[in-house]
């Protein structure tokens, strides 16, 4: 069964630096999300994207984050500037019709 | 706004037991409504769905039925295994958001099951 991938599967970073998660969704879906989860809290919404734009945003999904399709396959969460509260597990999923594949996650750890 | 809400955890069972993991929600209009399962170290996987009242969604054993007039979800499982821990996740979209149906979630429920 077709999967989204996600890397790396665990990324630290200082804070202040710039991160990029990065997500292959499944192939032939048109709607693509990322999720985060912080340690023991419920799993957020941050983006949803279609059409090569964004058609949601979260409060969270400040000037900070960024998120792209740069060549058809791969859909990336960009953080500017990593913040100690930007910790958490970041989810990418994506969906056709069906509802929504997740990935296994990255967990970022920002020191 | 749309909200998921779910019975804290953990939840301890042992194997054979009845699972019962409550959820509510509030949403404008006819939601749908999901179980979500995460295992150990992996992602969020689908466990089961249902789009309108009285539906009941299952799958692996588990069930759930939209009860419109309780605004409720409740998962159960007749006999829970030790493969069943994890953390369990209730969520809905909410019709016509026009952000392309994004998941709300409650705060998860871990259950785990002993022998």
């Amino acid at each position: 069964e077709p999967e989204v991938t996600q890397t790396p599967s665990h990324q630290v970073t200082q804070m202040g630096q710039e991160v990029i998660l990065r997500c292959v969704p499944i192939s032939n879906h048109l709607y693509f999300y990322w999720y985060r989860q912080i340690l023991g809290q419920k799993v957020e919404f941050l983006v949803s994207f279609y059409n090569n734009e964004i058609s949601e945003k979260s409060e969270i999904f400040d000037d900070q984050f960024s998120v792209e399709r740069p060549d058809g396959s791969n859909f990336t969460l960009k953080i500017r500037s990593t913040k100690l509260e930007d910790s958490a597990m970041y989810f990418c999923a994506s969906r056709g019709v069906s509802p929504l594949h997740f990935g296994n996650g990255t967990r970022l750890t920002v020191t | 706004g749309d909200s998921v809400t779910q019975m804290e955890g953990p939840v301890t069972l042992s194997e054979e037991a009845f699972l019962t993991i409550n959820c509510t929600y509030t949403a404008t209009g006819y939601p749908s409504l999901f179980w979500y399962v995460q295992y150990p170290g992996e992602g969020l996987q689908l466990l089961l769905k249902a789009t309108k009242a009285d539906d009941k969604g299952s799958n692996k054993g588990f069930e759930a039925t939209y009860r419109k007039e309780t605004t409720s979800f409740h998962l159960e499982k007749g006999s829970v295994q030790v493969s069943d821990s994890a953390v369990y996740f209730c969520a809905l979209t909410a019709p016509f958001t026009g952000g392309g149906n994004k998941l709300t979630f409650g705060t998860g429920t871990q259950l785990k099951v002993e022998l």
